[in-house]
């Protein structure tokens, strides 16, 4: 069964320190959107990503945030200069459709900012 | 931001019988309605959906219920089976932004065997 695959599972790093976390959605998906979850937190949007371009982003999603699709595969979320506060868990998804379909997620890489 | 909750942190239940998980919404805007599962170290499952027009769908062991005019709704696990011990999240989109999810906090569901 396709699935979304994300590296690496686990990411330490010094706080002002970028991090690129990686992301290989499902092959025929055409949606692309960056999840996290704050431990013992909801899990909250931070951005969806189609033809290209961001379509909506979260008022988390600073200037900090940025997210690429470099080579028609691979699906990146940088930050920039990483805080305390981005420690968490981080959920690539993909949908093929976009409006109202079903999102599928990757396991996730859990992020711990030192 | 409460648009979705889930008043509930936890629910035990006895392995047969039936659990039920809650969620309230207050965006009236919402038409769509998802419940993931999700184990630990792993992304959320999706498991059944809903649209604002139905106010029943039912899949196997699952089924949700939808109540527009309370701005709730509910997962039926039946029988519930020590495998459904996860932390299930209520989710709900709206048209005019549909591009995300907005997730309830979850509810950790244990089934006792």
């Amino acid at each position: 069964e396709p699935e979304v695959t994300q590296t690496p599972s686990h990411q330490v790093t010094q706080m002002g320190q970028e991090v690129i976390l990686r992301c290989v959605p499902i092959s025929n998906h055409l949606y692309f959107y960056w999840y996290r979850q704050i431990l013992g937190q909801k899990v909250e949007f931070l951005v969806s990503f189609y033809n290209n371009e961001i379509s909506e982003k979260s008022e988390i999603f600073d200037d900090q945030f940025s997210v690429e699709r470099p080579d028609g595969s691979n699906f990146t979320l940088k930050i920039r200069s990483t805080k305390l506060e981005d420690s968490a868990m981080y959920f690539c998804a993909s949908s093929r459709d976009g409006i109202n379909e079903k999102l599928f997620f990757g396991s996730g890489t859990q992020l711990s900012v030192l | 931001d409460q648009q979705v909750k889930q008043n509930s942190p936890s629910l035990s239940v006895q392995e047969g019988r039936i659990s039920i998980l809650n969620c309230d919404y207050t965006n009236s805007m919402f038409d769509y309605f998802l419940w993931y599962k999700k184990y630990p170290a792993e992304g959320p499952t999706f498991l059944i959906s809903i649209s604002s027009i139905k106010d029943k769908n039912e899949d196997g062991r699952f089924t949700v219920f939808l109540n527009k005019s309370a701005k709730h709704l509910s997962l039926h696990i039946v029988p519930s089976q020590p495998g459904d011990s996860a932390v299930y999240f209520c989710a709900a989109s709206a048209m005019d932004s549909s591009y995300k999810l907005i997730f309830g906090s979850g509810t950790r569901l244990l089934v006792r065997p």
